[in-house]
């Protein structure tokens, strides 16, 4: 079973630009969480998607915004990229929270997409 | 709000002892999942072992347990026969159970454990 990848590994970008970072979760499953790895920061959670809706967001300016697609792979896009926004970008994925036997199992990561900003 | 704290920033095991993990976290929630997970160089996030709050008895998995003491809000990780590629970054990690309006994970700041040989 493939587990969750992130693309791109790696990903440089300038002040001001606009990212976009890419997930595909484990297949079977329907919700996937977006989490940014900043050095000094933590892990902190960003958003989260669960068949095609945004079901929870962190605490992040309007400029971290994402989607979900009818396959439930995702995409976050993050604009006006500042120095502050370098960090690791990790997804997550887990079945969908309305499956009653399902929806605790633990969530699965994946490599991550580190995010440089020059 | 809910928290995790990581009180050991670094932890060093010689190969084939026993190293224990620390964590506490604060929630005036009863029913919650608590995990450890592991992040080596790779930067893969691997789920160690997790614990239910409403079951009493701690969980294993192999050579990793924990002891949750849960009166306490205490969620230790003890490695025993630790080996080499048990170095790594690891997390406590909380999270709330399940109405549907959050499933975020609040993470530890984490701990870095080194195993010499």
């Amino acid at each position: 079973e493939a587990g969750v990848t992130q693309s791109p590994t790696h990903l440089i970008k300038t002040r001001g630009q606009q990212a976009t970072l890419r997930c595909s979760p484990i297949s079977g499953h329907t919700s996937v969480y977006w989490y940014q790895q900043a050095l000094g920061l933590g892990l902190q959670f960003l958003l989260w998607y669960d068949e095609g809706e945004e079901r929870n967001r962190g605490n992040f300016p309007p400029r971290f915004s994402g989607r979900q697609f009818p396959n439930y792979s995702s995409e976050l896009n993050v604009n006006a990229l500042e120095l502050e926004d370098s960090a690791l970008y990790l997804c997550a994925s887990s079945p969908t929270w309305k499956d009653r036997d399902r929806r605790n199992q633990p969530q699965h990561f994946g490599d991550g997409t580190r995010l440089s900003i020059l | 709000a809910q928290t995790v704290t990581q009180s050991q920033p670094e932890m060093s095991v010689q190969e084939a002892e026993t190293v224990t993990l620390s964590c506490t976290y604060d929630t005036s929630e009863s029913d919650y999942y608590l995990f450890w997970y592991k992040q080596p160089p790779s930067r893969q996030m691997i789920l160690v072992i997790r614990q239910e709050a409403y079951k009493q008895q701690n969980a294993t998995e192999n050579r990793f347990s924990v002891n949750f003491q849960k009166a306490a809000k205490s969620f230790s990780l003890k490695i025993s026969d630790s080996q080499l590629g048990d170095a790594a970054m690891y997390f406590c990690a909380y999270r709330q159970n399940y109405g549907g309006a959050t499933n975020k994970l609040i993470f530890g700041t984490g701990t870095l454990l080194a195993v010499q040989p």
